[in-house]
């Protein structure tokens, strides 16, 4: 079945640096793929999301891009910041059927000034 | 604009007892479905909805009920609580391939 494969955590970055968590998937078909983003107490947030290969997401300084010939969806930030500190899901959604989301394990990014 | 409502935000059960997770949604989403959070697994699909008065099973359902009367309410039923429940609940609707998540239920079994 479908799968999201990301990168484990903790990630700790000093302000100001370069972020990647890496994500990869299998999936059958053309699924589109998400970043979430989960604040500390809060429920989950879209922060970007493609639908078809070589689509750039992007939001917030955040970027993805859909690279379906290494089924990557790597997520990227120049310069993080403190209040970027936050727990990052990877997710699919297949195009076939009822179309659920399916999660990666989390990435938890610490940004400290 | 409410979105997504879940009740209540915490929860202490006692193994064997029963309850109810509420799920409320005003964007007349007709997709709903409940997901669960444990550490180091990310989100797991227990139950989903289609549409009123249909449901289906998802990846780990043992141990829920879910009925769907309404577009607007997805409830979720703990039969019988045990310990390997304690989670977060998450209910989520979806709508033109864009979820939108509740805030979550956090879940303790004792």
């Amino acid at each position: 079945g479908d799968s999201v494969t990301q990168m484990e955590g903790p990630v700790t970055l000093s302000e100001e640096a370069f972020l990647t968590i890496n994500c990869t998937y299998t999936a059958t078909g053309y699924p589109s793929l998400f970043w979430y983003v989960q604040y500390p107490g809060e429920g989950l947030q879209l922060l970007l999301k493609a639908t078809k290969a070589d689509d750039k997401g992007s939001n917030k300084g955040f970027e993805a891009t859909y690279r379906k010939e290494t089924t990557s969806f790597h997520l990227e930030k120049g310069s993080v910041q403190v209040s970027d500190s936050a727990v990052y899901f990877c997710a699919l959604k297949g195009d076939q059927g009822f179309q659920k989301l399916v999660f990666g394990t989390g990435t938890r990014l610490l940004v400290s000034p | 604009n409410a979105g997504v409502t879940q009740t209540p935000k915490f929860q202490v059960l006692k193994t064997g007892q029963s309850m109810t997770l509420q799920c409320a949604q005003d964007m007349n989403h007709e997709y709903m479905s409940w997901y669960r959070q444990d550490p180091g697994m990310g989100l797991r699909l227990i139950h989903y909805s289609v549409g009123a008065g249909i449901t289906d099973q998802g990846e780990v359902p043992n141990g829920y009920n879910v009925s769907r009367s309404t577009t607007e309410d997805f409830p979720l039923r703990l039969l019988s609580a045990a310990p390997s429940q304690t989670s977060v609940y998450f209910c989520a609707t979806s709508e033109g391939g864009g979820y939108t998540f509740g805030s979550g239920t956090r879940l303790t079994v004792v």
